[in-house]
């Protein structure tokens, strides 16, 4: 079975500034992959960031990186230089490659919410 | 544009009903989910198809119902037989094979019964 853990209910960050998102990962599975998603309050849910666990280099896109440690089976967000409107929901995901006889069923975590103060 | 959509955005039901929740996707997915979230909490799989005329139970299915007809559509029967079912429910779909295998998500439904 596999578990995806975010330990910060909710997180406050001034605008311009980074901030770190944690999430803990528990598999079995040897080839997995870690993904980001970011719900505003919309509802949508909107990919961000992938992780695959053979990757050597930690996934970026644009201010999205993800600081990934695999020993430590954490996969942590990091959004550099915040901005209103990366005030949301963020989940953690985790895919492993035979999850779900197939399925390629994604695990969540229950999210953190982020409030980014002006 | 290609995506996602979902219909309606809203839906009020009777206890008692059943309801159907539409989604489409135009981006020549093989596979769509159907997951369901609670408040505070994360997404839970309900069901999903790989293929047309094929789909299997997720986590969560014992009240539910899909069909897979049409590569493009997915819908989601929430019937009476599921004891509580206001929620938020979001579709997802995903292209066969690629590096990421990453699921994309529509604008989502929100159920309450009433």
């Amino acid at each position: 079975a596999q578990k995806i853990t975010q330990t910060q209910p909710g997180m406050f960050v001034q605008e311009k500034e980074a901030v770190t998102l944690d999430c803990t990962y528990d598999t079995s599975d040897q080839s997995y992959g870690l993904f980001w998603y970011k719900q505003p309050s919309s509802g949508e849910m909107i990919f961000l960031i992938y992780q695959g666990s053979y990757d050597e280099q930690n996934a970026t896109e644009g201010r999205y990186s993800l600081n990934f440690q695999k020993a430590r089976k954490s996969a942590n967000l990091v959004i550099s230089a915040s901005q209103l409107g990366d005030s949301a929901m963020y989940f953690c995901a985790m895919r492993g490659l035979y999850s779900g006889a197939g399925s390629y069923q994604l695990t969540f975590g229950k999210g953190t919410k982020l409030s980014v103060i002006p | 544009d290609g995506g996602i959509t979902q219909s309606p955005k809203y839906l009020f039901r009777k206890e008692g009903q059943n309801v159907t929740l539409s989604c489409e996707q135009n981006l020549n997915h093989d596979a769509m989910y159907w997951y369901r979230q609670d408040p505070g909490q994360g997404l839970r799989l309900i069901y999903y198809s790989q293929i047309v005329n094929d789909f299997q139970k997720g986590d969560i299915a014992e009240g539910y119902s899909v069909s897979r007809e049409k590569k493009e559509s997915f819908p989601l029967t929430v019937t009476s037989a599921q004891k509580n079912p206001t929620a938020f429910y979001l579709c997802a779909s995903r292209a066969r094979g690629g590096l990421t295998d990453t699921q994309y998500f529509g604008p989502g439904t929100r159920l309450t019964v009433l």
